[in-house]
């Protein structure tokens, strides 16, 4: 198996664009996790699916961020308007159940 | 509510030091998981260790051991004879398995640097 992918690797937009994030699990895998990281907040659980469904979304900054699982190997992460405090690298990362979670390569997101 | 903390911001070691990184977590289920990742400087996420709550026996694993305490909720680890390659940002999580249905949770994380 390829492991966690996630596209882009880097974004650049400007200011109310929209973003649209993607990773891929790892096939058999039935829990999906994204996270932020920036500097001053460490690596926060945005949200996290079990079998397609969101379980908690409870560290979704804002209306601005959502989260969907279309099947159960791929999902996104929309923002949408885009601000420069959205600036982060995003990881989506994935796991079989009660087992360790694999990480994707991240998605370095700047927002000018 | 799960909180993991890791107290220790940052740590400098000189090479073939040990040094011992600190996790101290919070939970009210009774089954969870703990685990530590590793972050280099490139920036991806590397699992390194699991343990369940049923068992406290000690790892090793050739330079690295891990001792988990559910007395004083703690599970800490240690790096013998550190290398510069081990520099990176250490990260202890928390899985619970009961209500939060298996919810991952991180802690600060831990930047150790090893110099030569």
């Amino acid at each position: 198996d390829a492991g966690v992918i996630q596209s882009p690797r880097h974004e650049v937009t400007e200011m109310g664009q929209e973003v649209t994030l993607r990773c891929k699990l790892i096939s058999g895998h039935n829990s999906l996790f994204w996270y932020r990281q920036t500097m001053m907040r460490g690596l926060e659980l945005l949200i996290y699916f079990n079998n397609n469904v969101p379980i908690d979304d409870s560290g979704m900054p804002e209306d601005r961020f959502s989260a969907k699982m279309p099947n159960a190997s791929f999902s996104t992460l929309k923002i949408q308007p885009s601000e420069p405090r959205d600036s982060a690298v995003y990881f989506c990362a994935s796991r079989a159940q009660n087992t360790e979670a694999f990480f994707g390569q991240g998605t370095r997101l700047t927002v000018v | 509510a799960q909180k993991v903390t890791q107290a220790q911001t940052e740590i400098s070691v000189v090479e073939k030091e040990d040094v011992t990184l600190d996790c101290v977590y919070e939970t009210r289920d009774t089954t969870y998981y703990l685990f530590w990742y590793k972050q280099p400087p490139s920036g991806e996420l590397v699992f390194l260790i699991r343990r369940n709550s049923f068992d406290e026996q000690n790892e090793i694993s050739g330079r690295y051991s891990w001792n988990f305490q559910k007395s004083t909720s703690s599970f800490n680890f240690t790096i013998t004879a550190s290398q510069v390659v081990d520099s990176a940002v250490y990260f202890c999580a928390l899985s619970e398995v009961g209500g939060s249905q298996g919810n991952l949770i991180f802690g600060k994380g831990t930047k150790l640097s090893v110099k030569p």
